[in-house]
């Protein structure tokens, strides 16, 4: 099956900084989204991108579909933005979301 | 629309016990898929069902199952529960279930004792 890959997997930050997550993808995938995953363990939906640009506020992602990454821009971090953040990519041969590992995000005022 | 709504919450059971969590999808939606969250595992697919039929099944025992009812609601049941089984347990919502955008629940913490 297809193999998600996330990097870093830890990433500290100052308030106010950017920051860059990554994640591979080992096959060609129907959806791609992006994840926060809030205290309490809820997903909370960020983008769903199989291919393009999207920004929504300081968040923004692309994903290029022909190289098989997905990128998500966090611009000015907010400690409010701590927390883990999956990609998980959808396949029809798997008919399924696999999710990555996670990247764990902490912004320090 | 309200979202993806999960019962109960938090579980406590005891090894050897059953139980049945509860997931209702946001309304039109008639995919829902099911994950395993574990510190050790990460997330993990147990099922899909898409207009009452099992669509995909993950690689999990048989003590795992679902179902889904006519009005897009689903249940999962784990029989003979092992220590190993405490997870959360999520549920996802889907207008198409195939690469559509998957919408999540809160969750159901379960703990085995």
């Amino acid at each position: 099956g297809i193999q998600v890959e996330q990097s870093p997997p830890d990433l500290i930050l100052q308030e106010g900084a950017n920051s860059t997550l990554r994640c591979n993808f080992s096959d060609s995938v129907n959806n791609l989204q992006w994840f926060h995953q809030n205290p309490w363990g809820q997903l909370i939906n960020l983008f769903y991108i199989p291919s393009g640009t999207k920004q929504n506020g300081r968040l923004s992602a692309t994903t290029v579909a022909t190289e098989r990454y997905s990128l998500l821009y966090i611009s000015s971090s907010q400690t409010t933005d701590s927390g883990v953040y999956f990609c998980a990519a959808y396949t029809g041969a798997n008919s399924k979301l696999t999710f990555g590992k996670g990247i764990t995000l902490s912004v320090r005022p | 629309k309200a979202g993806v709504t999960q019962t109960p919450r938090y579980l406590i059971k005891t090894r050897g016990q059953q139980v049945t969590l509860s997931c209702s999808p946001i309304s039109g939606h008639r995919s829902v898929s099911w994950y395993q969250q574990t510190p050790g595992q990460g997330l993990q697919f147990l099922f899909e069902y898409f207009s009452e039929t099992q669509r995909n099944k993950g690689n999990f025992p048989g003590r795992f199952s679902g179902r889904q009812f006519s009005n897009s609601r689903s249940e999962m049941n784990v029989s003979t529960l092992e220590l190993g089984d405490s997870a959360l347990y999520l549920c996802a919502s889907s207008s198409t279930g195939s690469g559509g955008e998957q919408f999540f629940g809160p969750g159901t913490r379960l703990t085995v004792l």
